[in-house]
């Protein structure tokens, strides 16, 4: 079973608008990572939050991290066609010998010209 | 820096059948991991490998081996073809073992199983 889900499914907006999208997950992680993916393409790393940080940015990116919540937050501001892709939360498992990332089933934006 | 090749990007075999996809990580990279992906299922973890050992394996029939080789290339095999082995299969590197850091993807092979 997929550990983080997304929210919501699709997502579409305005070139210029911002895109916010949500990840909630089961288990503590050590870290959640949010990923791109264009149309069938491979995934491109966008930023990983550690379990003891709460907000970080990387660009026109802002993610942020409720470790008690067990939610997590991915937004895109002033947003471009290219941002038009399928965005991924993937989590890794803390205290655990579980090692992989388990991936949400993703978030599809469309960026409107 | 060259990325995460993966061979063939697209290939077409019937049930049955078998097939071999092949990652060559980023250099200096020794953790390859092999993913799924199909629109039902979404993205599933197959195994990881690093320094020719298999570290942790996902959910997968035995129909889906792999390995790696000195060179951390690596190979995954799926054997008796069936038709819901159609799928996006994605090759990912990083030079920390577990998953835990950022992961390098190929752009993947895509399977189409008749």
């Amino acid at each position: 079973s997929q550990q983080g889900e997304e929210d919501p499914q699709a997502l579409s907006i305005q070139e210029g608008e911002n895109a916010t999208m949500n990840c909630s997950y089961k288990t503590s992680i050590n870290n959640l990572q949010w990923y791109r993916q264009n149309s069938g393409r491979g995934l491109v790393h966008l930023i990983l939050i550690r379990s003891n940080e709460r907000e970080k940015h990387s660009g026109r990116l802002r993610v942020t991290l409720d470790t008690s919540k067990k939610s997590s937050s991915l937004l895109i501001t002033a947003s471009r066609a290219a941002d038009t892709a399928s965005y991924f939360c993937a989590t890794s498992r803390a205290r655990s010998n579980d090692y992989k990332l388990s991936f949400g089933a993703g978030t599809t934006v469309t960026v409107r010209a | 820096k060259a990325g995460v090749t993966q061979t063939p990007r697209y290939l077409i075999k019937t049930r049955g059948q078998q097939v071999t996809l092949s990652c060559s990580p980023i250099s200096g990279h020794r953790s390859v991991s092999w993913y799924q992906q199909t629109p039902g299922q979404g993205l599933q973890f197959l195994f990881e490998y690093f320094s020719e050992t298999q570290r942790n394996k996902g959910n997968f029939p035995g129909r889906f081996s792999g390995r790696q080789f000195s060179n951390s290339r690596s190979e995954m095999n799926v054997s008796t073809l069936e038709l819901g082995d159609s799928a996006l299969y994605l090759c990912a590197s990083s030079s920390i073992v577990g998953n835990t850091g950022e992961l390098f993807f190929g752009e993947g092979s895509r399977l189409t199983v008749l």
